[in-house]
C-alpha cells in the first residue's frame, strides 16, 4: 500500500507570495494534519482535518489556511510569505479511530 | 498545555554499544507516547508508541520504551545500534486518544561511530 504523498517535494518562492502544498493520505486514512518543522527543531502542529472539517488548529497566524476534500486529499495554503516560512511541511494521515499518525515525506519550501 | 523535553541535542555511540534517549513529558493526564526517527530529508517513521498496560514497549528495529509515571518519562533504548540508525529521533505527546494533535520535542540527533 502506498503511504502518505506530498507534492512538490521542494518549492522555492519569494516574499509576499503565495503557496499550496498537497497531500495525499494512506488508502482508508480520514485524518489529515499538517505540521511544520524549521530546521534543528521538532515539527509543530499547525492543522487537523477530519471529514473535511477542520478539528484542530495551532498557534499559527491566518495566513496559514487548509482545507480537505471528498477523496480526503488536503491542501495547506499560505499567504504572503515571509522568509521565517521556511520549513519542511509535514503532512500525515491517520484511521477514523485515530490512533496514530503517519508521516509523508514532507515538502520542503525556502523563501527567499 | 502538554509539552516534551528531549535533554540531550547530540548523541555518539560507537556502533554495538548500548543506547538510552531521554524523554521528559508534561502533561495533566494519561498521555499517548510516541517516538518517532527522521532521516536526513526525509519524514518520520514511527518507531513505538505507548497508550496503556505494559509500561515497557517494543518497536520496530530492535528499539524498545518504557513509560514511568512517576518520572514523566519514556526514555527510548536498543541494545545494540547499528550504523543504520544514525538519524533525528523525536518524542512526542498527544493528549488523547483520537486527539492527533502532536506535541513533539526538539529531537536528540544520533551520531554513530565505527
Amino acid at each position: 500500500d502506498a503511504g502518505v504523498t506530498q507534492s512538490p517535494t521542494h518549492l522555492i518562492k519569494t516574499r509576499g507570495q503565495h503557496v499550496t502544498l498537497r497531500c495525499s493520505p494512506i488508502s482508508g486514512h480520514k485524518s489529515v494534519s499538517w505540521y511544520q518543522q524549521v530546521l534543528g527543531q521538532g515539527p509543530q502542529f499547525i492543522f487537523q482535518y477530519y471529514e473535511k472539517e477542520e478539528r484542530g488548529r495551532g498557534n499559527f497566524p491566518d495566513r496559514f489556511s487548509a482545507r480537505q476534500f471528498p477523496n480526503y486529499s488536503s491542501e495547506l495554503n499560505v499567504n504572503a510569505l515571509l522568509l521565517g516560512d521556511s520549513a519542511l511541511y509535514l503532512c500525515a494521515s491517520s484511521l477514523p479511530s485515530g490512533d496514530t499518525q503517519y508521516f509523508g515525506p514532507g515538502t520542503r519550501l525556502t523563501v527567499l | 498545555a502538554q509539552s516534551v523535553t528531549q535533554p540531550d541535542i547530540h548523541i555518539t555511540v560507537s556502533e554495538g554499544a548500548s543506547l538510552e534517549l531521554r524523554c521528559n513529558y508534561s502533561y495533566g493526564a494519561t498521555p499517548y507516547l510516541f517516538w518517532y526517527v527522521q532521516s536526513p530529508g526525509q519524514g518520520l517513521q514511527l518507531l513505538l508508541k505507548y497508550f496503556s498496560g505494559d509500561t515497557l514497549v517494543q518497536g520496530i528495529k530492535g528499539f524498545e520504551a518504557e513509560f514511568k509515571r512517576s518520572q514523566s518519562s519514556f526514555n527510548l533504548r536498543k541494545p545494540s545500534v547499528h550504523w543504520s540508525d544514525a538519524a533525528e529521533y523525536f518524542c512526542a505527546v498527544g493528549a488523547s486518544f483520537g486527539n492527533e494533535k502532536l506535541t513533539f520535542g526538539t529531537g536528540t540527533r544520533l551520531t554513530i561511530i565505527p
